[in-house]
Order: C-alpha cells, then structure tokens, then sequence
C-alpha cells in the first residue's frame, strides 16, 4: 500500500511567488518523521527540511516550511519567493523506524517549474 | 556537497553482466543505505548496514546483494543484470542506525543495461 502521496505531478509557479507542495501520508506508528528532498536535473538528492511527529512546531528552514497537519496526515512544503532555481524534483519521504533500521519512503515527486 | 561518494558516476553494461557500485559514507556516519530510482518504481528504499551488519532490506532483488566494510564502505553488486535494472542507484548515510538521524544522498549512480 503506498504510504506517501503526491498529489501534483507538476506545478508552475512565478517567479517571487510563494507555492505548496502537497503530500499527505499513511501510518500507524506513533513515531515517525517526515522529510523533503529536492532533486535538481542533475540528479543529487539535496535534503530540504525535517518534521518528526512529536514536534509541536512546524519546521523552517530558510525560504522552506513544513505545514504539518498530524489529524490529516498531511506535510505539505511551502517555498517563500521562489526562485528560478527552485525548478526541481520534489519528493516527500516519511521515516520508517522499527527495531531494525531507518528506511525512507518516497511519494512520487511533484516537478516544480519557476517561471521569469 | 553532502560528504557521501559515490562511484562510478555512470556506468553501462550489458544484459548478463555484473557491476559493482561503490559508497563512502559521511565521515562519522555508521549507516549506509541503498535506494534504487527508477521511472517504473520511483524511489525505493533496497537496504540498510549499519557498522559492518545488515539492518534492514527492502526490495531488493536476490540478483541484488551489498555489504560494508570494516572502513565503512559500502559495495552493492547486481548480478544477471536485466534491461529492467536500468536505474540511478543512490547511497546515503547517516550516524544512528535508527531514527533520530538524518540522511544524506551521494551523487548517485546511473546504470543503464543496454
């Protein structure tokens, strides 16, 4: 069953403006944590920004938010005043923790173009 | 930069061969992971090591096998390689073996099996 989802598969925005990036997610577990990546055309992974289920305060970083909404199992990612290198794969993963190990389940990715 | 490595960068083979991809995590971290991209199945989650032992497997494919070394390295082999296998093929690391840690990607390996 898949436990993270993307609803938007591709997204423009305006230069300047601010966009949401919606994922929303699935699991029993108590404990978890919830990432966003963003990957360039070429290719890396680039962390953006963390929230774990415990946390009491939405997560910031820079021009990156995290709207965590637990009751509705949604983390969407806001970006203030975007910029023309915001144009990026952007994939919602949440963090799996059991006895074992730390495994990280994607969503499918939302493609964000920046237009001038 | 994250600190992870990753080689090769690129790399093409044939149907039926065997390649070996090769990570160095972080200084200091103690996990490494594989994660398999691909246009069919998105990004996948293949295994975890955690200092030297295998922590956690995903989907990942008997013609599939990893390991790490005792400097932490770590070597995921793919073996009887088939069309479908034609991936970019990403490495992370982290510090813990569990949560509470964050993981940081290598550059990435893109196998293309022609």
């Amino acid at each position: 069953a898949q436990k993270i989802t993307q609803t938007q598969p591709g997204m423009f925005v305006q230069e300047k403006e601010a966009v949401t990036l919606d994922c929303t997610y699935d699991t029993s577990d108590p404990s978890y944590g919830l990432f966003w990546y963003k990957q360039p055309s070429s290719g890396e992974m680039i962390f953006l920004i963390y929230q774990g289920s415990y946390d009491q305060q939405n997560a910031t970083e820079g021009r990156y938010s995290l709207n965590f909404q637990k009751a509705r199992k949604s983390a969407n990612l806001v970006i203030s005043a975007s910029q023309l290198g915001d144009s990026a794969m952007y994939f919602c993963a949440m963090r799996e923790v059991n006895n074992a190990g730390n495994m990280l389940t994607f969503g499918g990715g939302t493609r964000l173009m920046v237009k001038p | 930069d994250s600190g992870v490595t990753q080689t090769p960068k690129h790399l093409i083979t044939a149907t039926g061969q065997r390649v070996t991809l090769r990570c160095s995590p972080r200084s200091g971290d103690l996990s490494v992971y594989w994660y398999q991209q691909s246009l069919d199945q998105g990004l996948q989650f293949l295994i975890q090591y955690y200092n030297g032992e295998e922590r956690a497997k995903g989907n990942i494919l008997e013609r599939f096998s990893a390991q790490q070394f005792p400097d932490l390295h770590s070597e995921l082999n793919l073996s009887s390689l088939e069309l479908g296998d034609s991936a970019l093929y990403f490495c992370a690391s982290s510090v813990g073996r569990t949560g509470g840690s964050e993981q940081y990607f290598g550059p990435g390996t893109r196998l293309t099996v022609t």
